[in-house]
């Protein structure tokens, strides 16, 4: 079973700011796909950024960006100029191929943005 | 409908209770997904639908929960003789099937007391 594992429950940024923030998985599979969702109190989850296994160029979307080092099993989400807006619960999320959209989400970073 | 809803909002109960939690998916998708979101925690999976089967259900913790899709679109998740650890929220998912993102409603926020 795959596992993911996100190891800093909160993190904090000064608006403008870029912030880091970590997600490791375990698999033994060689294709799947992984996303961070974002969380805020509405309870929703948004999905920010995607990256497929098999493409070795890391996923932007404007200020977000990732760094995936498959051999690691390491999926960081980087985000730049942040805003007061990001501020939420993200999750990093594992989803094997053939599996529907059935996800494995770690425990998720609250992030906080300050002014 | 516009998004994924999910009714009720919030949802208080009895211990011992029986509840339902509904999900509306998008119009046209065919998959439907109920996660369960402790305090604190991430989402955890718990019954996939492919139109009106369940096409895998292997996360429901016992046989007091139980979902059913009749029709391939509203999908309605019951709890038999509700617990306090049963309090959660309950997230449901859906998409046009096949590997493609998963679009998640608010969720319904149930507390057993």
């Amino acid at each position: 079973a795959q596992t993911v594992t996100q190891s800093q429950p909160e993190m904090s940024v000064q608006e403008a700011e870029t912030v880091t923030l970590s997600c490791t998985y375990d698999t033994s599979e060689s294709d799947y796909y992984l996303f961070w969702y974002k969380q805020p109190p509405s309870r929703q989850m948004i999905l920010v950024i995607r990256q497929e296994a098999y493409k070795q160029q890391n996923a932007t979307e404007n200020r977000f960006s990732v760094n995936f080092q498959k051999a690691a099993k390491s999926f960081s989400l980087k985000i730049s100029d942040s805003q007061l807006g990001d501020a939420a619960m993200y999750f990093c999320a594992y989803r094997s191929p053939g599996a529907g959209n059935m996800l494995t989400f770690g425990g998720g970073t609250r992030l906080m943005v300050k002014p | 409908g516009a998004g994924v809803s999910q009714t009720p909002s919030n949802k208080v109960t009895e211990k011992g209770k029986y509840v339902e939690l509904r999900c509306d998916p998008i119009s046209g998708h065919t998959a439907l997904y109920w996660y369960r979101q402790s305090l604190g925690q991430g989402p955890e999976f718990l019954i996939y639908f492919q139109g009106t089967g369940a096409a895998d259900d292997s996360g429901l913790p016992n046989d007091r929960f139980f979902a059913v899709r009749p029709e391939g679109s509203v999908s309605t998740l019951k709890i038999q003789r509700t617990e306090r650890g049963d309090s959660a929220v309950y997230l449901c998912a859906s998409s046009p099937g096949g590997a493609t993102e998963a679009f998640f409603g608010q969720g319904t926020r149930l507390t057993v007391v």
